[in-house]
């Protein structure tokens, strides 16, 4: 069985500082890995996506993630906090063909000032 | 880019009475279809799983006469909740899965309140 670990529900970090938000993985075959954002009271947006081809993956508002097999970790990352990213952060893993998506249980990111 | 409509938004309704809420696929046909549902400050939690033109396959917990699934086209399926109680108060989002299977997307959601 699949799963998402998100090592702390909540992370905070100032403005212009580095953003690194944690999630490890259990699959029994190759996954597809996911990162959304949820801004309150709204729904989910891809940030990025892995999906066997390079494991460092770009994705929108300037974030990247590193699939890291050995470490089953795909961490997710940005360079410099913006007020904007301050959201629920959710990884997710999925096996290929028909299957859901299997939710981490979610990190709420802050910006300070 | 793909597209799912998902409405209402946002519904209030009374204890006792029955909601439905819509997902269409506006620009690919949507063989199968994933509902969640996400409680404050949660993660969302997969409810069923419904191909078109099947019965929808509901994961464990989820009680199958009080949360509703048809998916009898390859654009539409709507989830309704019967005799909905304060307890149903909850975001539900719908995702589907296009026809290739490798791709997956989301609905915008729906708050529903039960007072």
């Amino acid at each position: 069985a699949q799963s998402v670990t998100q090592l702390g529900s909540h992370v905070s970090v100032s403005e212009g500082a580095l953003v690194l938000l944690r999630c490890n993985y259990s699959s029994s075959v190759p996954p597809y890995l996911f990162w959304y954002v949820q801004y309150p009271n709204q729904g989910l947006q891809l940030l990025l996506k892995y999906t066997s081809a390079a494991t460092l993956v770009k994705g929108i508002n300037g974030f990247e993630a590193e699939f890291k097999k050995s470490e089953t970790s795909f961490h997710l990352t940005k360079p410099s906090a913006h007020m904007s990213d301050a959201a629920e952060y959710f990884c997710a893993v999925r096996n290929s063909g028909n299957t859901p998506l299997v939710f981490g249980k979610g990190t709420r990111l802050s910006v300070i000032a | 880019g793909a597209v799912v409509s998902q409405h209402p938004s946002r519904v209030i309704c009374k204890s006792g009475t029955s909601v439905k809420i819509e997902c269409r696929s506006l620009d690919f046909q949507a063989t199968t279809m994933f509902w969640y549902r996400q409680f404050p400050k949660q993660s969302l939690m997969l409810m069923a799983t419904s191909n078109e033109g099947s019965k929808a396959t509901y994961e464990q917990g989820v009680e199958k006469d009080k949360f509703l699934i048809n998916h009898a086209s390859l654009t539409l399926s709507t989830l309704t909740v019967t005799s909905a109680h304060p307890e149903d108060s909850s975001f539900y989002i719908c995702s589907a899965s296009d026809r290739g299977r490798e791709k997956l997307f989301f609905g915008s959601g729906t708050q529903l309140s039960v007072l």
